[in-house]
């Protein structure tokens, strides 16, 4: 199984801020790595997949990259609605595995 | 659009069963891997289940292989997951969600199951 480590566990920033969550996997796999945002009482809400593609709708401020066996997310400016909490999750094999969460606060 | 809605969550005593049911709407559901992932109450996110487009293929996480069977029924457009031997720790939101190849394209809001006596 691939086991995904994903750091800092909890992130204070300020609004304006560049920050960068990393995931860090047991072994390589191929570049099916997918980033979420997460608010309480919702669903998660996919932000990045394939390592680097953007998903529709998402804000260009977000940004994937990585490879082999780290992956980063990058937000370039906080704005106030991205204090949330963050994931990775690997999707090359099963069994499918996330990372522990990344707690996004001010 | 897109609609997953799931159901038949509820409060179970250890060792009981339920079967959560997902109906799919807005978009063709034979052509869709799905899957299940839950989340304990203040905790992350975990991969429970997966089933192919055809139902010919099913995949676990090892917390629950044995215990969780998913089915699809194409006629039906809905995906379910029978829980047998509930424990403690299967208490959280379970949320099904429809996969791509590229990507987990959308998830529904979710049903909760508390096992507790």
């Amino acid at each position: 199984d691939i086991q995904m480590t994903q750091s800092p566990s909890t992130l204070s920033a300020s609004v304006g801020d560049r920050v960068t969550i990393t995931c860090r996997a047991s072994q390589t796999f191929n570049d099916f790595l997918a980033w979420y945002q997460q608010k309480p009482g919702k669903a998660p809400n996919l932000l990045i997949y394939k390592t680097f593609n953007l998903e529709s709708g998402v804000p260009s401020r977000f940004s994937g990259s990585g490879s082999g066996t780290e992956f980063t997310l990058t937000i370039s400016s906080l704005q106030p609605d991205d204090f949330a909490t963050y994931y990775c999750q690997q999707y090359n094999s099963y069994p499918y595995t996330f990372g522990q969460g990344t707690k996004l606060e001010i | 659009e897109v609609r997953l809605v799931e159901s038949g969550g509820g409060l179970v005593q250890p060792g009981g069963s339920l079967r959560l049911s997902c109906a799919a709407s807005g978009f063709t559901f034979t052509s869709y891997a799905m899957n299940w992932v839950r989340q304990a109450p203040g905790k992350g996110l975990e991969w429970v289940s997966a089933i192919s487009s055809s139902g010919g293929s099913t995949y676990y996480a090892d917390s629950v292989k044995g215990r969780f069977t998913i089915s699809k029924d194409n006629s039906k457009n809905t995906l379910y997951l029978q829980m047998n031997s509930l424990r403690a720790e299967d208490t959280a939101l379970y949320y099904c969600a429809i996969k791509s190849y590229l990507k987990f394209d959308s998830w529904g809001q979710g049903t909760l199951v508390t096992v507790s006596s």
